[in-house]
């Protein structure tokens, strides 16, 4: 059963630190890996997909990567601002049945002024 | 595009009662799930449907039921509301695109659920 872990489970920076979230998997066999963000009281945004065949995806601020080999991704957030306090979720999706997500708990992110 | 829409936002429900959560999406998207969410566990994925008429378990189907009769509605189901089931559930959505496979997933507001 595939497993997603993401440590550590909350993250306090000063503004304008780069942001580096981590999210392990058990099971290199995937199809994709999605990173997300979740505001207070709020549903899910997607921020970035990167598929197993690739290694990377850019947007903005934002950088992913993937190893899939080491069953690791990692969410960079360049020049952090308060308005990118969330929390952020990793999500593995399965081969077997595309579409299902198997997610990790999670990084809460605090950006202070 | 409204996306993806959940109804109700809150609800409180005594042991025993049923009830149906509601799910829409308009953007003609192949696949939905329905996930709980309850804290530091992360999404928990509970069924799934690849289109109208299929659907399939996920990781904690039990005192769930749904159903697809059509591409833009996915009902869930509660039979008899336990505690246990108090959470925040979430709807989501996506296409296969012409690659094949899933897409982005995009996610609904969400309805907290209290059970007493």
């Amino acid at each position: 059963k595939q497993e997603v872990t993401q440590i550590p489970a909350a993250l306090s920076v000063p503004e304008g630190e780069n942001l580096v979230l981590n999210c392990s998997f058990t099971d290199s066999a995937i199809y994709n890996l999605q990173w997300f963000r979740q505001d207070p009281g709020k549903g899910l945004t997607s921020l970035l997909l990167i598929q197993s065949s690739q290694r990377e995806q850019t947007s903005g601020r934002l950088n992913a990567s993937l190893d899939k080999s080491s069953g690791r991704s990692t969410l960079y957030i360049a020049a952090s601002q308060p308005g990118d306090s969330a929390t952020y979720l990793c999500a593995v999706g399965e081969t077997d049945s595309w579409g299902k997500l198997q997610f990790g708990a999670g990084t809460q992110v605090v950006v202070t002024p | 595009n409204a996306g993806v829409t959940q109804t109700p936002k809150f609800q409180v429900l005594k042991t025993g009662q049923s009830m149906t959560l509601q799910c829409a999406q308009d953007m003609n998207h192949e696949y939905m799930s329905w996930y709980r969410q309850d804290p530091g566990m992360g999404l928990r994925l509970i069924h799934y449907s690849v289109g109208a008429g299929i659907t399939d378990q996920g990781e904690v189907p039990n005192g769930y039921n749904v159903s697809r009769s059509t591409t833009e509605d996915f009902p869930l189901r509660l039979l008899s509301a336990a505690p246990s089931q108090t959470s925040v559930y979430f709807c989501a959505s996506s296409y296969s695109g012409t690659s094949g496979g899933a897409k982005t997933q995009y996610f609904g507001p969400g309805t907290r659920l209290l059970v007493l």
